[in-house]
Formats: structure tokens, sequence, C-alpha cells
């Protein structure tokens, strides 16, 4: 299995739509969660960490479930802008170093 | 500005040629990191530093060499030994104790 698992899409919807995308991980260990946003042939950027209470940026929401061991990312009213592959990033303390794990990203693309 | 810089932007080289790769931080921060893109993969890890003179590798260093000589740079040397050089090359760096890693542009190296 493995590390943290995305669905690669693409999900196509049109603008204004809402989305919803889910990210799997298999460490029960891992302490910190993080959405980044890549463009086609640009570096990932990050849009935003994923707290355990979940949190709100604008149009984003992102919710973590421990129990479940997985965290999503909910885009409401769909921009063009939006399109893109958003990257779900698992980091956990391994010796004295943080692991920082990626998935493998899921696509979107919003159509006018 | 502050940021992370990375050159050239695209690189081309024949086969059985070594090649470095430039990686520079003005953020002051202490660790910094070697990832590969691949299409359909996600990030991997080839190099990590978490200060100065001090350099650990990753999940995929073989064929890779690196240097941490000053806080800002991080090179990286690819080398006829690594037999799939082709890819995406993003450096990242994140300040001491801090979940977010933020990327530099990347590289974009293609073995002819």
């Amino acid at each position: 299995r493995k590390e943290v698992e995305q669905d690669p899409g693409p999900f196509n919807v049109p603008e204004g739509a809402t989305v919803a995308f889910n990210c799997t991980y298999s460490n029960s260990a891992s302490q910190s969660f993080f959405w980044y946003r890549q463009d086609c042939r640009k570096e990932p950027k990050l849009l935003m960490s994923v707290y355990s209470s979940g949190n709100e940026d604008g149009r984003f929401t992102a919710q973590l479930n421990r129990a479940s061991q997985y965290i999503s990312l909910l885009i409401r009213d769909s921009k063009l802008s939006d399109s893109a592959t958003y990257l779900c990033v698992v980091r956990q303390r391994s010796g004295g170093y943080q692991k920082v794990t990626f998935g493998t990203g899921t696509k979107l693309q919003v159509i006018p | 500005d502050g940021g992370i810089t990375q050159s050239p932007k695209y690189l081309f080289r024949k086969e059985g040629q070594n090649v470095t790769l430039s990686c520079e931080q003005n953020l002051n921060h202490d660790a910094m990191y070697w990832y590969r893109q691949d299409p359909g993969q996600g990030l991997r890890l080839i190099y990590y530093s978490q200060i100065v003179n001090d350099f650990q590798k990753g999940d995929i260093a073989e064929g890779y060499s690196v240097s941490r000589e000053k806080k800002e740079s991080f090179p990286l040397t690819v080398t006829s030994a690594q037999k799939n050089p082709t890819a995406f090359y993003l450096c990242a760096s994140s300040g001491q104790g801090a979940d977010t890693q933020y990327f530099g542009p990347g590289t974009r190296l293609t073995v002819l």
C-alpha cells in the first residue's frame, strides 16, 4: 500500500460546481497534513495546512479524519483558475528528520 | 525578494555527462531538499540537508551527489551513474522546526 494515495482524476467540473478530493495515508503516526497546488510544469505551492478541527480558507475547506486516516479538500464555487493538480502531503517524524511524503496528485479541470 | 531560485530552468545534456543543478535560498532556512518528479508520479526525495555541512540520502539517492557548504546553497549533481536522469528537479527549503516546505521553480533536465 502506498504511504499516501490519491485518486489521480481528472475531475472535470463546470464553473461554479463544488468538488471534493480525498487522500488516504497509511502511517497512523503522521503528524501534519497539507494540500499543495501544482500548475502544469510549475513547482508545487502550499494551498493550506490541514488542522485536526478542520479549517477553511475562502472557498477551500480542508478536513482531517485521523480514525479513518484520510484528509479531504472541498472547493466551492469552482473557478477556471482552480484548474491544477492538487497534491496531498503528509509529514511524520522519523528519527531526527521530518519525513514528508507527497501523493501523486489529483488533477482538476474546471470547464467554462 | 525572498525566495528560492533554481537555475537553469531547462537543461540539456548528453548521456554520460555529469551536470550540476543550482539551488539558492535567501529565506534563512536551515533545511533544504532535492526532489525529482516524473510524469504521473509523486515527488521523490533525493537528498536533504538539515544544517550546513551535513546532508542525508533520501529515497532515491543513487546516481546523485550534493554539498551544503553554505546555508543558502544546496547544489545537486546528477552523475553519469544515474540511469534515468531525465526529469523535473525541484529544490525546497523549510525553517527550523517548520512544517512547511517552499519550492523553487524547478529545473527540467533532459538527457539526450
